[in-house]
């Protein structure tokens, strides 16, 4: 198993560009979640889903859009890059079921930097 | 909203002293999970505790729930340069709920 894949490792954007993140994970897990790590500082919240087309909002989801389509994907959109969007984006599974813990497996990390 | 608070932020040691970063939760926890990011890495599950009190250790590294289930510690025995980096506890409110990561502690080990 691969786990979670991201891709790109790294980018660097225009303000205004907009580009996707890309996220896939292959050990048939439910939720997915998106974080940003701003240099230093813990892990924000910035999307997550519970299962292929639902997704919810979660404490920073300003300036981002997310869509899950299959259970294996899951993309980050930026639209309208702004220098504060500059951060280290992780993607996140997990096998999240009522009487279970959200044990979470990580991606290596997109670093995005916007000029 | 549940929060999960850790400190310090930040401690630097020397190689072979001791190390100890504590989690508080503002809620009673069904369980709580410790992982690892080593710098310029992603986060890494370590552990999880479940019951109320309980202790596991890893080597030189010891975890601990509180009674109250509402906190917990890692604490590590004699650093290694090989410790480095940020430790982030993650709290789970009841079985089924999404965790809640607290901000970490950035761990550097002086050789």
């Amino acid at each position: 198993n691969a786990g979670v894949t991201q891709t790109p490792k790294f980018r660097i954007l225009k303000i205004g560009q907009s580009m996707t993140l890309q996220c896939t994970q292959d050990m048939n897990h439910n939720y997915m979640y998106w974080y940003r790590q701003d240099p230093g500082m813990g892990l924000k919240l910035i999307y997550y889903s519970v299962g292929a087309g639902i997704t919810d909002k979660g404490e920073v989801p300003n300036g981002y859009n997310v869509s899950r389509s299959t259970t294996e994907d899951f993309p980050l959109r930026l639209e309208l890059a702004a220098p504060s969007q500059t951060s280290v984006y992780f993607c996140a599974s997990s096998l999240l079921r009522v009487t279970s813990t959200d044990t979470q497996y990580f991606g290596p990390g997109t670093r995005l930097t916007v000029l | 909203g549940q929060q999960v608070m850790q400190i310090p932020q930040y401690q630097h040691v020397q190689e072979g002293e001791d190390f100890t970063t504590y989690c508080n939760s503002s809620t009673t926890l069904s369980n709580i999970q410790w992982y690892k990011q080593r710098p310029g890495g992603h986060p890494v599950f370590l552990i999880q505790l479940v019951k109320s009190g309980e202790v596991k250790k890893q080597k030189r590294l010891t975890f601990q729930f509180g009674e109250a289930k509402k906190n917990s510690s890692l604490h590590i025995t004699a650093t290694q340069t090989t410790d480095v980096g940020t430790y982030f506890c993650a709290g789970q409110k009841t079985s089924g709920s999404r965790l809640t990561f607290g901000e970490g502690t950035q761990l550097t080990v002086n050789p």
